[in-house]
């Protein structure tokens, strides 16, 4: 089946570390995006790339990093600058070519910091 | 710029009440609009979408038309079901952005029996 994964599902650390949360699909998507979700609020975007090598801020990048070194692959770094790191991360993917196209979400990975 | 906004939750219904969940999108063009339905502790599930005016979306008894003239796309179900209880989200994408998605704040759903 195809589809996308996150891992883990929940990841604790202590404040000051980096943490890398896991994104892999095998949709044969060009595009892959990183969200941050807050209790209660809406989705919103911290990275995406449309394609391998490259990728873009999105309006919460500060404190986060990526890198798409393969299609399938969309690791996001929470460095140890995101002032506040404890959320529900979702990876999600689409196609891009010639229109737009719905993104397919992961399960999410649930990251606290204390 | 682009953005989306759709009624603030929470709502409580009854099973086999009517639902409607009001969404009103701003954007430059001819954007594509979508529902996404979110379980607890799950990822956004695409319910249903409409590419153009007057599309009519529809999937598991919801529906939604792109109604470009007063820019909304309502979800509405005619008799909803525990099981419909839920986060929705409606979002918007522009092809000339890069596909890139804009979300409302999600609308939570209780369903009673």
């Amino acid at each position: 089946d195809g589809g996308i994964t996150q891992s883990p599902k929940y990841l604790f650390r202590k404040e000051g570390q980096n943490v890398t949360l896991s994104c892999e699909q095998n949709l044969n998507h060009d595009a892959m995006y990183w969200y941050r979700q807050d209790p209660g609020q809406g989705l919103r975007l911290i990275y995406y790339s449309q394609i391998v090598n490259d990728f873009q801020k999105g309006d919460i990048a500060e404190g986060y990093s990526v890198s798409r070194e393969k299609k399938e692959s969309f690791p996001l770094t929470v460095t140890s600058a995101q002032k506040n790191p404890t959320a529900f991360y979702l990876c999600a993917s689409s196609r891009t070519q010639g229109g737009s196209y719905e993104q397919y979400f992961g399960p999410g990975t649930r990251l606290t910091v204390t | 710029g682009d953005s989306v906004t759709q009624m603030e939750g929470p709502v409580t219904l009854s099973e086999e009440a009517f639902l409607t969940i009001n969404c009103t999108y701003t954007a430059t063009g001819y954007p594509s609009l979508f529902w996404y339905v979110q379980y607890p502790g799950e990822g956004l599930q695409l319910l249903l979408k409409a590419t153009k005016a007057d599309d009519k979306g529809s999937n598991k008894g919801f529906e939604a038309t792109y109604r470009k003239e007063t820019t909304s796309f309502h979800l509405e179900k005619g008799s909803v079901q525990v099981s419909d209880s839920a986060v929705y989200f409606c979002a918007l994408s522009r092809w000339s952005t890069g596909n890139q998605f804009y979300f409302g704040t999600g609308t939570s759903l209780t369903v009673i029996p």
